[in-house]
């Protein structure tokens, strides 16, 4: 079955660092590669996706790039910001005969500190 | 900008009792998800629509939850009875349906259950 694997929180940073959060995925075909972003007391954006092997996703100074032969799809930021507080999920979609429900990760809190 | 609205965004009930969560997704789309989130996890999948039609319903435990979408347009997903082990936030989403696994999903704000 499909699983995705990110690494545990939280994560704490300084306001300027750099960031990398990792996702690693297993699938049975060719998926498609999502990060999304989770505020305080909110529903769940999109950050950002990739949807073939090498494709770079990237949205508000963040990318990710689709790495099929390592399975991952790791998230980085050159300078973190304190309003980049919050929780990152890392998702696929590997579906076919339209059944497309997206599986998560259990996502990564990220806490910047001015 | 088009929203998917949820309500309510907070519910108490005690176990036993029966519960109901209702979504609207944005206008036009004709995939609508349900998802479940239990505390510290990532979303998982409980029910998808294409239009009025169940397309994967096979995580939704059958013995107590029910989902609908009677017109293909908003949703209802309801609990009888509630467990204490409910207690999770329950998402919607909604996508166009039309591009497949490379589509966006778009969740709505949640609602929270807590099952006392």
């Amino acid at each position: 079955g499909n699983s995705v694997t990110q690494m545990e929180g939280p994560v704490t940073l300084s306001e300027e660092a750099f960031l990398t959060i990792n996702c690693t995925y297993t699938a049975t075909g060719y998926p498609s590669l999502f990060w999304y972003v989770q505020y305080p007391g909110e529903g769940l954006q999109l950050l950002l996706k990739a949807t073939k092997a090498d494709d770079k996703g990237s949205n508000k100074g963040f990318e990710a790039t689709y790495r099929k032969e390592t399975t991952s799809f790791h998230l980085e930021k050159g300078s973190v910001q304190v309003s980049d507080s919050a929780v990152y999920f890392c998702a696929l979609n590997d579906s076919g005969g339209g059944a497309d429900g997206l599986t998560f990760g259990k996502g990564t809190h990220l806490i910047i500190q001015p | 900008e088009a929203e998917v609205a949820q309500s309510p965004r907070y519910k108490i009930t005690e176990k036993s009792q029966a519960v109901a969560f209702w979504c609207d997704p944005i206008s036009g789309h004709a995939t609508l998800y349900w998802y479940r989130q239990i505390l510290g996890q990532g979303p998982e999948l409980l029910v998808q629509f294409q239009d009025e039609s169940v397309v994967d319903d096979s995580q939704l435990p059958k013995d107590r939850f029910s989902a609908e979408r009677l017109k293909g347009v908003d949703s209802t997903l309801k609990i009888q009875p509630a467990e204490l082990g409910d207690s999770a936030m329950y998402l919607c989403a909604s996508s166009s349906g039309e591009g497949g696994t490379q589509e966006t999903q778009y969740f709505g704000p949640g609602t929270r259950l807590l099952v006392l």
